[in-house]
This record gives C-alpha cells, sequence and structure tokens, in this order.
C-alpha cells in the first residue's frame, strides 16, 4: 500500500507570493492533517480535515488554509508568505476524525521564503 | 510554557547502549502518547503509542507512561547506528482534539 505522498518536495518563493501544497493520502484514509515543523518550534499543528470539512484548528494566522476534496486530497494555502514562513510543511492521513495516535506523516515539502 | 518538553540534545551513545528518551507534559487530560523517529529529510514514523499509564514493548522499544509524574519515556535497547536520528514524543487526550508534539531529541549511535 502506497504512503502518504506530497508535492512538491521542495519550493522556493519570494516574500509576498502565496503557494499551494498538495498531499495524497494513504488509500482508505479519510482524514489529513497538516503541520508546520521549524527547528525553534518543532511540529506544531494546522489544521485536519475530514469528510472536505476542517474539523481542528491550529493557532496560526488566517493566511494559512486549505481544502480537502472527494476523494480525500488535500491541498494547503499560504498566502502572503513571511520570512517566517519558512519550514517544513508534513501532512499525515489517518483512518478517521480525530485518529492522531494512528496517523502516518508523508515525506513532507521543505518551503524557502526569500 | 510548552505542554509538552523535550530535550533537543543532542544525545550521542557507543552501539549496543540502551538509549532512555524523556518527556514531560503538563496537560492532565492528555490519554494517548506517542513516539515518532525522523530520519533526516523524512517525514516522521509511528514508533507506537500508548493509552493512559504503563509500558509497552516492540521488539527493542519500550514506551512508559507515568501519569503521576507526566512524564513520557522511551527506551531503546542494543542501539544501532541504523537508529540514529531524531526521536519526537507527542500527546494528545483524544476525542478529536489535536496532537502536541515535543521539539524531538536527536540521537547519534556511534558504531
Amino acid at each position: 500500500k502506497a504512503g502518504v505522498t506530497q508535492t512538491p518536495r521542495y519550493l522556493i518563493k519570494t516574500r509576498g507570493q502565496q503557494v499551494t501544497l498538495s498531499c495524497s493520502p494513504i488509500s482508505g484514509h479519510r482524514s489529513v492533517s497538516w503541520y508546520q515543523q521549524t527547528p525553534g518550534q518543532g511540529l506544531q499543528f494546522l489544521f485536519e480535515y475530514f469528510s472536505e470539512t476542517q474539523r481542528n484548528k491550529g493557532n496560526f494566522p488566517g493566511r494559512f488554509s486549505g481544502r480537502q476534496f472527494s476523494n480525500s486530497r488535500s491541498e494547503m494555502n499560504v498566502s502572503t508568505l513571511e520570512l517566517g514562513d519558512s519550514a517544513l510543511y508534513l501532512c499525515a492521513s489517518s483512518l478517521r476524525q480525530g485518529l492522531f495516535h494512528e496517523q502516518f506523516f508523508g515525506p513532507g515539502t521543505r518551503l524557502t521564503v526569500l | 510554557q510548552k505542554e509538552v518538553e523535550q530535550d533537543p540534545g543532542p544525545l550521542s551513545v557507543p552501539e549496543g547502549a540502551i538509549v532512555s528518551l524523556n518527556c514531560t507534559y503538563s496537560n492532565s487530560a492528555f490519554q494517548y502518547f506517542m513516539w515518532y523517529r525522523q530520519y533526516s529529510r523524512k517525514g516522521p514514523e509511528l514508533l507506537m503509542y500508548t493509552y493512559s499509564s504503563g509500558n509497552k514493548e516492540d521488539g527493542r522499544f519500550t514506551a512508559q507512561v507515568d501519569k503521576s509524574s507526566k512524564y513520557i519515556s522511551l527506551f531503546i535497547r542494543d542501539s544501532q547506528p541504523s537508529d540514529s536520528a531524531t526521536y519526537l514524543c507527542a500527546a494528545s487526550s483524544g476525542g478529536y482534539q489535536k496532537v502536541t508534539f515535543g521539539i524531538g531529541t536527536k540521537l547519534q549511535v556511534i558504531p
């Protein structure tokens, strides 16, 4: 069974631009969560999507948004990029909503903002 | 203060040593406790999770939770160079509440 896939793997943007990241969950998994990982703050929860609806949200500004499609694939968008948005963005999937103790991570998208 | 505290290390041990990795947490509502391993340039990989207090063993890995002291531990027996990675602890209260991660401890096992 294929794991969680994320595209692109690497991305370089400049301040003020926007970016869209994509995540395909494990087949059969219906929940997708997004995380930001930085050396200083570690892994921080952004949001969770289940059945095309955002079910849970972390403490990030509204510039960070996402959506989920009917096939459970998810996208995350960051608008008006700031230097501090440089990070590894990870998505994780699980069978159902809220199964954070049974989630599987993708390899991440490394975003660099110049 | 972060809800889950973890010493970032780095921690260097010789091959074959017993490794002890630890976290503390402050939220009494946490019921699920997870350990992830993350290799460089990879996503975290779930090693195991524990519900409430107690021990759980999987091969060379043992997870331990002491809710009375709010202490989470991961022990690695007979450590191997392939165990060199960053180990992340995490906790969740369940009931659809989000998971909170520690900063991660970087472990190096020297051959």
